[in-house]
């Protein structure tokens, strides 16, 4: 049973660099063909993805953090890595790693993808404050 | 960029059917996924690619997806599911997340 730890700073500056780890255990990171997700949520609002990692090294992200973040993945480790630059306030919230699924292909002439987190980490705080 | 509205809230009696919507345009042409959160919890997947069910999720739960609108439907609810649901879908390069709808059993 493939488990996800999220670990890292819990107190971060404003304009500081967040950096948090995702320690995958029960299975290796780059078996299968899955990707590795970081989702944030602040207190008390929704669900926000961060981004995603193949173990190729191939990333997607969120349009609106781009610029500021940058995902990354050790498989000697079996961990993947988040670091978002810049921090303000609104940075704060509960950051989740999740195993993720993506296919891609044809249904007759129309093209489909799905994509979904199937296990998610406990989740960590993170708080941005002087 | 691409939305998918759901309603705040949704209240349902025990042993009653709870249907929760999500709304995008064309959605239907785009495989959708459900999450329940319990306050303290991680999201948990509930329905995936429109209508499969994961191991261990209970058959109360389905889904569909057509048009503009996919539907969460819990049939026979219980009061363990009350929690926020949300729904994810894919659009072009990135994942998309509805606001999430809180489901009260009373």
């Amino acid at each position: 049973q493939v488990q996800l730890q999220e670990s890292g700073p819990g107190l971060v500056k404003p304009s500081q660099t967040l950096s948090l780890t995702c320690t995958v255990s029960g299975g290796s990171i780059s078996s299968g063909s899955y990707y590795w997700s970081w989702i944030r949520q602040p207190a008390g609002k929704g669900l926000e993805w961060i981004g995603r990692i193949y173990t190729s090294g191939s990333t997607n992200y969120n349009p609106s953090l781009k610029s500021r973040v940058t995902i990354s993945v050790d498989t000697s480790k079996n961990q993947f890595s988040l670091k978002l630059s810049s921090v303000t306030a609104a940075d704060t919230a509960v950051y989740y790693c999740a195993r993720s699924l993506g296919r891609g292909g044809y249904s007759g002439s129309e093209q489909y993808y799905y994509y979904y987190m199937d296990v998610w980490g406990k989740g960590t705080t993170v708080t941005v404050s002087s | 960029s691409y939305e998918l509205t759901q309603p705040p809230s949704v209240s349902v009696s025990p042993g009653q059917t709870a249907s929760i919507t999500c709304s995008g345009d064309k959605l239907g042409d785009k495989y959708a996924c459900w999450y329940q959160q319990k306050p303290g919890q991680s999201p948990v997947l509930v329905i995936y690619q429109d209508s499969k069910r994961p191991s261990g999720i209970p058959e109360r739960f389905s889904g569909s997806n057509s048009g503009n609108t996919a539907t969460l439907t819990i049939s026979g609810t219980q009061a363990m599911d009350e929690a926020d649901y949300y729904c994810q879908a894919w659009d072009s390069t990135f994942v998309v997340f509805g606001g999430g709808t809180k489901l009260t059993v009373l």
